[in-house]
């Protein structure tokens, strides 16, 4: 079993809709959770990071954490052309000083 | 402010030659990372270095050295570089515990 997974997709999403994105993990020890997002050629960017149960909105972005069923969320809402990527989930156990990246997910906003 | 810069942006290299990976980061970050990353592999670690003075060993090792210069630079050395190297390679650096990389632009390297 890996340790972070992710749906490699490609997921399709017609645009003004909702993404939902979703990451499972397997160690229960981890605390950080963090969404990067990586268009093709270039390097990831982080747009969302979470620590707690529950939601976090920044903007269009919600990240979502249910760490008894060790599952992280990302929803992009009023979905847009420009949010055609591929998105990173990543996790860490606090005191491990490296971030562990699940496969990613190919996100097409259909216009 | 540039953050992580990673220097070349492209190389080729033939099998067999040696080649050193630059990165520096002005962000102050203890930590910084080598990366690389393949089609349907995700991004792989190679080596790391949790502060200055150390580093350690990551998930794909083989045939690669590094050195940690000082608190802002972290280069990636293939001593002997083969086809199975060809790929995007990262370097990324973290301030503590509970945050994330900051990436560098990545060198595209193909080995023929």
């Amino acid at each position: 079993q890996k340790e972070v997974e992710q749906n490699s997709g490609p997921l399709s999403v017609p645009e003004g809709a909702i993404a939902s994105l979703n990451c499972t993990y397997s160690d229960r020890g981890s605390q950080s959770f963090f969404w990067y997002r990586q268009y093709s050629g270039k390097s990831p960017e982080l747009i969302m990071f979470i620590y707690s149960n529950g939601d976090k909105e920044d903007g269009r972005f919600t990240a979502q954490l249910n760490k008894a069923s060790q599952y992280v969320s990302l929803l992009i809402r009023d979905s847009q052309p420009s949010d055609s990527a591929t998105y990173l989930c990543a996790v860490v156990h606090f005191g491990n000083e490296k971030l562990t990246f699940g496969t990613g997910t190919r996100l097409t906003i259909i216009p | 402010n540039a953050g992580v810069t990673q220097t070349p942006k492209f190389q080729v290299l033939k099998t067999g030659q040696s080649m050193t990976l630059q990165c520096a980061q002005d962000m102050n970050h203890n930590s910084m990372y080598w990366y690389r990353q393949d089609p349907g592999m995700g991004l792989r670690l190679i080596y790391y270095s949790a502060s200055e003075g150390t580093t350690d060993k990551g998930e794909v090792p083989n045939g690669y050295n590094v050195s940690r210069l000082n608190k802002r630079e972290f280069s990636l050395r293939l001593e002997s570089a083969a086809p199975s190297q060809t790929s995007v390679y990262f370097c990324a650096s973290r301030t503590g515990e509970s945050y994330g990389y900051t990436f560098g632009s990545g060198t595209r390297l193909t080995v023929v």
